[in-house]
Order: structure tokens, then sequence, then C-alpha cells
């Protein structure tokens, strides 16, 4: 059965820092790559997602993802951060395609001080 | 916008109880899923459904079932509450069809059983 790793549990940053969130999945074979987001309060929404074609991909408020297929990796990152970034993050993998049933990660709290 | 909604934001029932949580989408999505979200844990899947009165098991559906007897309309039915069910609910839809679409999320109903 797939598996998502997320390393991070909790991550704290000042405003502007650098971000890079891990995820690392199980499956070998072709894969669907999901990051999704629930800001304090509010519904989890669709960040980004890989489907085939360029491995970076672009999502929205300037975060992307790079996909690695040698080491399993979807990991996020985002150049500089701020406050309104504070969130929990969701990786996330589908790897049936005759369904669209995913796999989520354990998430990663990020905390950004301002 | 796609819009998911949940009958109860927060529930608080007995040890034993049948307990009903109903989630409506409005975009005719095929795909409707039940997740439970525990801190540490991550969202996993309890059942999906692709079509109406079709349903599939997730990665834990014991002490659950579910209910689709309209396409909008996706019910989990907890047939008698443990406490071990106390958590986050979140109810999930995506259009279907054989590329994978985003899953839109409710906001999720918190039940506490006592």
């Amino acid at each position: 059965a797939q598996s998502v790793s997320q390393h991070n549990h909790h991550v704290i940053l000042s405003e502007a820092a650098s971000l890079e969130l891990g995820c690392n999945y199980s499956y070998g074979g072709t894969v669907n790559l999901f990051w999704y987001v629930q800001y304090p309060g509010q519904h989890l929404q669709l960040l980004l997602k890989y489907f085939s074609g360029d491995p970076l991909v672009k999502g929205i408020k300037g975060f992307e993802a790079e996909f690695i297929k040698s080491k399993f990796s979807f990991n996020l990152r985002k150049p500089s951060v701020q406050w309104s970034d504070t969130a929990e993050y969701f990786c996330a993998v589908n790897d049936d395609f005759g369904n669209e049933k995913l796999t989520f990660g354990t998430g990663t709290r990020l905390t950004i001080i301002p | 916008d796609v819009k998911v909604t949940q009958s109860s934001r927060y529930l608080v029932k007995r040890t034993g109880e049948k307990v009903f949580l109903e989630c409506v989408q409005d975009m005719d999505h095929e795909n409707m899923f039940w997740y439970r979200q525990d801190p540490g844990l991550g969202l996993r899947l309890i059942y999906f459904s692709y079509d109406v009165k079709m349903k599939e098991k997730g990665d834990i559906p014991e002490g659950y079932s579910v209910s689709r007897e309209k396409k909008e309309r996706f019910s989990l039915i907890l047939e008698s509450a443990s406490t071990n069910q106390t958590s986050m609910y979140l109810c999930a839809s995506s259009l279907g069809g054989r590329v994978q679409e985003t899953q839109y999320f409710g906001p999720g109903t918190r039940l506490l059983v006592l």
C-alpha cells in the first residue's frame, strides 16, 4: 500500500525566510502528486498538483514543488514566506488511476513569526 | 465556485448512539469522499463513492457505513459511536473521470463522543 511521509511535523520560520517542506512516497510507479493547505479556521484547499510533464510545478501564492522520481519526493518550496502562510500543509499521492483515492501524509504545521 | 457543505460544525454524542454526518456538494460531482483528520495522523480515507448507490471502502472503514442515495449527498453513519471515533470528519468531492481531479473539501464536523 502507498504511504506518504512528511518528516517535518512543525516548522517555525521568520517572515522572508525560505521554505522547503519534505514529502516522500513509497510507490515506485506512476503517481499523481498534490499539496493541500489548511489555513486556520478554513477548508482544506489545493495548493498545487503534478500529473505529468515539467517536474517543477507552480501553485498559488508563490508556492512551487519539484517532483524527483528517483528520490520518490515532491518537496514544497517558497522563496520568501509571509505571516499569512501560517497553516498546515498536507502532501497527497494517487497511484490508482481507476479511482481518485488519495493517500495523505501526516501534515506539517508551519508557523511564521512576524 | 464549488461548495461542499457539512450538516454540523460541532457534534457531541454519547457512546452507543447512532450518528449521521451529512455532506452535500453543489457542482454535480461524481465522486465523494469521507475522511477523518487526527493530529499527527493526517487525513485517512474512510469511504468513497464514485456514483449514486456505489461505495468503496477506504483505509479505515471499520465502525462506519455510508449512504449515497442522491448524487449531491453523501452520508457517513456511525452505527454505534465509540470514544475512539472522536475526531474531525471531512467530506470532499471531485468531478470524476479518468484524469485525476482536484478534491474540494467541506469545512469539517468536529465530533466528540462521550
